[in-house]
């Protein structure tokens, strides 16, 4: 069975507002998890590595102060587009260890 | 820095073989994985190779050569539901461990 899991699967928001994904590990602690975004046709694109109890590191070109991560708990790290526009419409997927989660689709309208 | 090699698409017949090859320039290694991508779905994990060798699981089996930065991924008995996207990545040696992905290789499986 699934071993990462992501809440929501899609979600439609308007321009302006911000947009929560979570990413949740079942099975084992995770005190590294790691956010990707993958646009229609296009690579997966690492976006940031998020650190259970401290900062998030973001790759370069990455707007922390946009997408915001926080990974409170072991088994939790959350993912939160704020001022989502309609360039941010694409598929949000975390990574724990070798497990992807199901993805998130985000539209923003 | 990463830089993974892998030929952008393939097309293969229903019941054959195919072999995806991956190449790989790196600055420091710990593993190469491979996975699998329908479209419009998440990548799901294949395999993971760290020492030079061929593992083998049921239909997929992959090949890593350390010395050489290869990889290959083998279908056997290739089946439509193959038809997808192969990822090649690279985990690195260094603290957090990133894992660089190659662009993907498209398989289309045909009658």
């Amino acid at each position: 069975g699934a071993v990462v899991s992501q809440h929501p699967s899609r979600v439609i928001c308007k321009s302006g507002t911000s947009v929560k994904i979570e990413c949740r590990s079942l099975d084992f602690q995770a005190t590294t998890m790691f956010w990707y975004r993958q646009f229609p046709k296009q690579s997966l694109m690492l976006m940031a590595t998020s650190n259970e109890g401290s900062k998030a590191t973001y790759e370069q070109g990455v707007e922390k102060d946009k997408f915001l991560i926080n990974h409170a708990s072991l088994t939790l790290s959350t993912l939160t587009v704020t001022s989502a526009h309609p360039e941010d419409s694409s598929f949000y997927i975390c990574r724990r260890d070798q497990y992807f989660g199901p993805g998130t689709r985000l539209l923003v309208l | 820095g990463q830089n993974i090699d892998q030929p952008t698409e393939m097309t293969a017949t229903e019941g054959a073989i195919v072999q995806i090859n991956c190449t790989y320039q790196t600055s420091g290694f710990n593993g190469l994985f491979w996975y699998q991508q329908h479209a419009g779905e998440a990548p799901t994990f294949l395999s993971y190779n760290v020492l030079d060798g061929l593992e083998e699981k049921g239909r997929f089996s992959s090949f890593l050569s350390r010395s050489k930065g290869y990889s290959y991924l083998l279908l056997k008995e290739l089946q439509m539901k193959d038809s997808a996207s192969y990822l090649c990545a690279v985990r690195d040696s260094g603290g957090y461990q990133k894992v660089t992905f190659g662009t993907g290789t498209k398989l289309q499986v045909i009658p």
